[in-house]
């Protein structure tokens, strides 16, 4: 049963505009939720990351938006570049647990210039 | 050097084969884990290794089997590999789970066709 329901599949923005990926949860016993971005010919790699006492954490242009209530979080990529053409994978583990990342579906984005 | 290898990147096989996937970490890390990649299923968890004596089935461990032969070396194999098995597989690595531990570090992939 999948845990972690991505969406959109695929997305196609502009350079300069800003592309929202939604991931959505059940189980509310996750405390960690990370976002690995990958590009193509490479392993996916931690992008951030943020636990549920915080309802946003920004990184550079990545912001990561944080709702426990309605059990989803998304990622925001401001001032999207080429550069960030990549496919975004949203997780979720419970880290005094085993630890395991449960993953979505996956994101590819295409930022066109 | 990559901290996590794995080889070989591609491979061809045939219908029944055995084939064996391998994964070196230089990063120190005691658990391991080999994923498969599929378009539209993202992700998905085939075994994790937490030590070298200590191996744990995923959600998709039908078909595959695992050996941890050091803390630093972990390798999948298909017994006998059907088409569907066709994917990209990644091997990754995390410390133990705690504030700022729970990184995973994955490797570069193995490209797999079972024909």
């Amino acid at each position: 049963q999948q845990q972690v329901k991505q969406s959109p599949q695929s997305l196609i923005v502009q350079k300069g505009g800003i592309p929202i990926i939604n991931c959505a949860y059940e189980n509310t016993a996750f405390d960690y939720f990370p976002w690995y971005q990958q590009f193509p010919g490479k392993g996916p790699a931690l992008l951030i990351a943020i636990r549920p006492d915080v309802s946003e954490k920004k990184e550079g242009r990545f912001t990561i938006s944080f709702n426990k209530s309605a059990k989803q979080f998304s990622l925001h990529i401001m001032d999207s570049q080429p550069g960030d053409s990549a496919t975004y994978f949203c997780a979720a583990s419970v880290t005094s647990n085993t630890g395991k990342l449960i993953f979505g579906q996956g994101t590819t984005l295409q930022v066109k210039p | 050097d990559a901290d996590v290898t794995q080889t070989p990147r591609n491979r061809i096989t045939k219908t029944g084969k055995r084939i064996m996937l391998e994964c070196s970490q230089t990063k120190g890390h005691d658990r391991m884990y080999w994923y498969r990649q599929d378009p539209g299923l993202g992700l998905r968890l085939i075994y994790y290794s937490f030590d070298v004596k200590d191996i744990n089935k995923g959600e998709i461990s039908d078909g595959y089997s695992v050996s941890r032969q050091a803390q630093a070396k972990f390798s999948l194999s298909l017994e006998s590999a059907i088409p569907n098995q066709t994917a990209l597989y990644f091997c990754a690595t995390s410390a133990h789970p705690g504030t700022g531990r729970e990184t995973q570090y994955f490797g570069p992939g193995t490209r797999l066709l079972v024909l």
